[in-house]
């Protein structure tokens, strides 16, 4: 039972151009959603969230889009670095019970920026 | 470093040893999360820790696998009797404010 899919295993993009990166879950008592990046060999790295009464966020060339009624969330990577290539997990937030703050991830993403 | 380390970073266990990996969280940080990531999948929640206490245990795959994080600090995750499906990357992750979480860089465990 994936609760947090994410249907692209990879994406190819070229340098400076955006790249778009997809995420959709079942679950309606996610209270929020990050996105992490994680590089060969090292830990998952946070990256941007969103809380689920937002839906969009920004920080620097990265944005977060949440579409509840649709339980779809994107990121968005404006202009696309040879240095975000990496593998991109989407990750939700367990709103309840005793684990507050439990985090479910898809299956990854792997970007690849060309230059 | 600041940073959450894990030790050993790899790990080869023959089929039934028992293996124990060690979390270091930030320091203050009082939320403690183990996730075992299988290749090609995404982090799956093991078990989390508020200080001292286990709160939740319910991912953890079989009475096998055991943590323990006595002084609210240091985290240890043991697996007993390893079987080849306990072949993953193990994460510990440790967090201060409840929606970020700082991950190590994970223990590679092989059971040949």
């Amino acid at each position: 039972d994936q609760q947090v899919k994410q249907n692209s295993p990879s994406l190819s993009v070229q340098e400076g151009r955006i790249s778009i990166l997809n995420c959709d879950y079942t679950n309606s008592m996610f209270d929020y959603f990050l996105w992490y990046k994680k590089y060969p060999a090292e830990g998952p790295t946070f990256l941007i969230s969103i809380s689920s009464i937002k839906d969009k966020n920004e920080d620097g060339r990265f944005t977060v889009f949440l579409n509840k009624s649709a339980k779809h969330l994107s990121l968005h990577i404006v202009p696309s670095q040879p240095g975000d290539s990496a593998v991109y997990f989407c990750a939700a937030r367990w709103a309840g019970g005793t684990s507050y703050g439990k985090l479910t991830f898809g299956q990854g993403t792997i970007l690849t920026v060309h230059p | 470093g600041a940073g959450v380390s894990q030790s050993p970073r790899y790990k080869v266990a023959k089929r039934g040893q028992d293996v124990a990996l060690r979390c270091d969280p930030i320091s203050g940080h009082v939320s403690l999360f183990w996730y075992q990531q299988a290749l090609g999948q995404g982090p799956e929640f093991l078990t989390y820790f508020q200080n001292e206490a286990q709160l939740d245990k319910s991912g953890l795959p079989s009475d096998r696998f055991f943590a323990e994080r006595p002084e609210g600090s240091v985290s240890t995750l043991k697996i007993q009797r390893t079987q080849q499906e306990d072949s993953a990357v193990y994460l510990c992750a440790s967090s201060l404010r409840v929606h970020e979480q700082y991950f190590g860089p994970g223990t590679r465990l092989t059971v040949t």
